[in-house]
């Protein structure tokens, strides 16, 4: 199975400010015959399912806001919210789709310090 | 627009089956595009695939529930379902149904990019 191991498990950010939230996996989810890697970013907030924020570790699902920007490829990864927004309140995960079984990162809760 | 919502009971005695139903609007269940899966997500905890179906009846199901599981298609309702036996109380848990987008051309699943609201099971003693 592949591992998805974030950092850290939670923080807390000034409105405005910047957060960023890294996911790492135990082999790489690059594809090489097409370069992409198969790693997607879900924002949960409490009682609503997850929403997807990015595929192919960078590419934007339509409505995200621009502040929100994805990055890594191979085993290192990173979601950026570049200013946070209250509504950004939330549990963010990794989840890699290159392997059964498809595994998610244990999340990490972005609050307002 | 593709709506996905879970059924089913809220509360299953220990030992016993779980079954849940996911009826999918907005769009066909035999769409050649699309496999049907279900998560969950034990109170407090990360997400947990559970497995996948294809409409023409493909499973694929995480070994660590792969001995309790099965799951199904009705294309005459537009639904599949979940089935879970011998409970216990660590399958306590909200179970979503999502959608993964499958690549015909590649014979590909990517990510899940539609989710139902959730239910609630709980397992009791």
């Amino acid at each position: 199975d592949i591992v998805m191991t974030q950092s850290p498990d939670s923080l807390a950010v000034s409105l405005g400010e910047r957060a960023t939230i890294n996911c790492k996996s135990s082999q790489s989810v690059l594809y090489s015959p097409n370069s992409k890697n198969y790693l997607a970013w879900y924002q949960q907030k409490p009682g609503q399912p997850p929403k997807l924020l990015f595929y192919w570790s960078s590419s934007r699902e339509s409505g995200v806001p621009d502040r929100f920007s994805g990055s890594g490829s191979g085993t290192d990864f990173t979601l950026t919210i570049s200013s946070l927004q209250a509504g950004d309140v939330a549990v963010y995960y990794c989840h890699q789709y290159y392997s059964r079984p498809w595994t998610f990162g244990q999340g990490t809760k972005v609050e307002i310090k | 627009q593709l709506q996905l919502q879970e059924s089913g009971p809220g509360l299953v005695k220990s030992s016993e089956t779980l079954s849940l139903t996911c009826t999918v609007s907005g769009g066909s269940i035999s769409n050649d595009n699309s496999y049907w899966g279900w998560v969950r997500q034990a109170p407090g905890k990360g997400l947990e695939w559970i497995g996948d179906i294809y409409w023409r009846g493909h499973t694929y199901y995480n070994p660590s529930v792969k001995s309790r599981v099965s799951s199904s298609v009705d294309t005459s309702n537009n639904q599949f379902s979940l089935s879970l036996t011998s409970v216990t109380a660590a399958d306590t848990a909200v179970y979503y149904c999502a959608r993964r987008y499958y690549d015909t051309l590649t014979g590909q699943t990517h990510y899940f990019d539609h989710w139902g609201q959730g239910t609630l099971v709980a397992v009791s003693s």
